[in-house]
């Protein structure tokens, strides 16, 4: 198993870009995660996704979007890039709602 | 109000001692869980330990384990024989009623652990 990958590790993107952060998981995991990791603090929940074609928002959704068409992938898109979204990116995945989430290495994101 | 609170920024442990490193919750659900994450410089995120509001002896994983006060609504996350690989940054995190929100997690903002030899 190659647990919970995430693609690309590092991007640099100008103002009012758009992109897309990948995030796969080869275990089966029903529920899907993203958070977001602000320099000192601790991680904020994005979007997050108890199956295939159901997500929802969670603290912080406000310039992302999600979907999940399939079980193993979860994608997080931002349309229009703001220097507020420099951030680290963390996607995490459990078998259900009520299990231990395991993490992906993250995507450090840069917003010039 | 913060739901977690971890109120040591940063700590120094020699090497071979224990460490304790607190944390507070505030929640008013009877269903939740407690979680502690170590996140090394390379930057990834390590699950560590879990404990449920439920679960009447304390947890424990190898080296780790967790002093869980309900009464007080703190989990400290108990580190033996501390290893230079032990340091890191350690985040305490909890979830509530998981079938509200799915399995969202609040984290605390850290504690910076330095192992000296």
């Amino acid at each position: 198993n190659a647990g919970v990958t995430q693609t690309p590790k590092f991007q640099v993107l100008k103002t009012g870009q758009s992109m897309t952060l990948q995030c796969a998981q080869d275990m089966n995991h029903e529920y899907m995660s993203w958070y977001r990791q602000d320099p000192g603090m601790g991680l904020r929940l994005i979007h997050y996704s108890v199956g295939a074609g159901i997500t929802d928002q969670g603290e912080v959704p406000n310039g992302y979007n999600v979907s999940r068409s399939t079980t193993e992938d979860f994608p997080l898109r931002l349309l229009s890039a703001a220097p507020s979204q420099t951030s680290v990116y963390f996607c995490a995945s459990s078998y259900s709602r009520a299990d231990t989430q395991y993490f992906g290495p993250g995507t450090r994101l840069t917003v010039l | 109000a913060q739901k977690i609170t971890q109120t040591q920024p940063g700590m120094f442990v020699q090497e071979k001692e224990a460490v304790t490193l607190d944390c507070t919750y505030d929640t008013s659900d009877p269903s939740y869980g407690l979680f502690w994450y170590k996140q090394p410089s390379s930057g990834e995120m390590i699950f560590l330990i879990y404990q449920g509001s439920y679960d009447q002896q304390n947890a424990t994983e190898g080296r780790y384990s967790l002093n869980f006060q309900k009464a007080r609504k703190s989990a400290n996350l108990v580190i033996s024989a501390s290893q230079l690989g032990d340091s890191a940054m350690y985040f305490c995190a909890m979830r509530e009623a998981p079938g509200a929100a799915g399995n969202k997690l609040t984290f605390g903002g850290g504690t910076r652990v330095l192992v000296k030899p």
